[in-house]
């Protein structure tokens, strides 16, 4: 069956604080991992990866990608109350052409 | 950047009503569509993928009699929740995709069955 587990489910730092979120996936005909924040309503993609190492930055935000221990990391460093949502993550199956999420890590940002 | 348009935003009905979702791709052509549903504090379950002009794939457990998808042009495709229970009441999202895009989701539509 395939599977992303994302960890932790749960974070709550302080502004300026850097936040490391973990996407582990074991999934079939594996063809990219994409990342999206989510807040009140549908999410908003970030970041897809299809190479292992190379990282992907977007102002505070970067993400990276390791094929062979099949996982992803998604940083934000200088964390504000803004990035306060929920970050999922998804492996995009080739053939399928489905996205399978994991369950989300809701991340808070307290002032 | 790529937009995809859903309509109702939110939508309250009674029991045994039928509900129809509008997903529009307003900027590209989305070969493929798909339906997600999002229970409170959980995440996305992909219901079903739409391609157009044939018949959708559903994922195991969906009842394809009871959530009716179209995907009758290469901008538009809809989900009717038939005969609609409480039970029904969730977040619904769509996305869609073109090519080898990553998918952009609507806004979604907070469906409540009373």
């Amino acid at each position: 069956e395939d599977k992303v587990v994302q960890s932790p489910l749960s974070l709550v730092v302080h502004e300026g604080d850097t936040v490391t979120l973990n996407c582990s996936y074991e999934v079939t005909n594996f063809r990219s991992l994409l990342w999206y924040k989510q807040e009140k309503k549908a999410p908003t993609f970030l970041f897809m990866l299809t190479s292992s190492g190379i990282e992907k930055k977007s102002g505070r935000l970067s993400s990276i990608l390791d094929k062979k221990e099949l996982f992803s990391i998604l940083n934000i460093t200088a964390t504000q109350t803004g990035d306060s949502a929920v970050y999922l993550c998804a492996a995009f199956l080739q053939g399928a052409q489905k996205l399978v999420f994991g369950q989300g890590t809701r991340l808070t940002i307290n002032p | 950047g790529a937009v995809v348009s859903q309509h109702p935003s939110w939508v309250i009905c009674k029991s045994g009503t039928s509900v129809k979702i509008e997903c529009r791709s307003l900027d590209f052509q989305a070969t493929t569509m798909f339906w997600y549903r999002q229970f409170p504090k959980q995440s996305l379950m992909l219901m079903a993928t739409s391609n157009e002009g044939s018949k959708a794939t559903y994922e195991q457990g969906v009842e394809k009699d009871k959530f009716l998808i179209n995907h009758a042009s290469l901008t538009l495709s809809t989900l009717t929740v038939t005969s609609a229970h409480p039970e029904d009441s969730s977040f619904y999202i769509c996305s869609a995709m073109d090519g080898n895009q990553p998918q952009h989701f609507g806004d979604g539509t907070r469906l409540s069955i009373l």
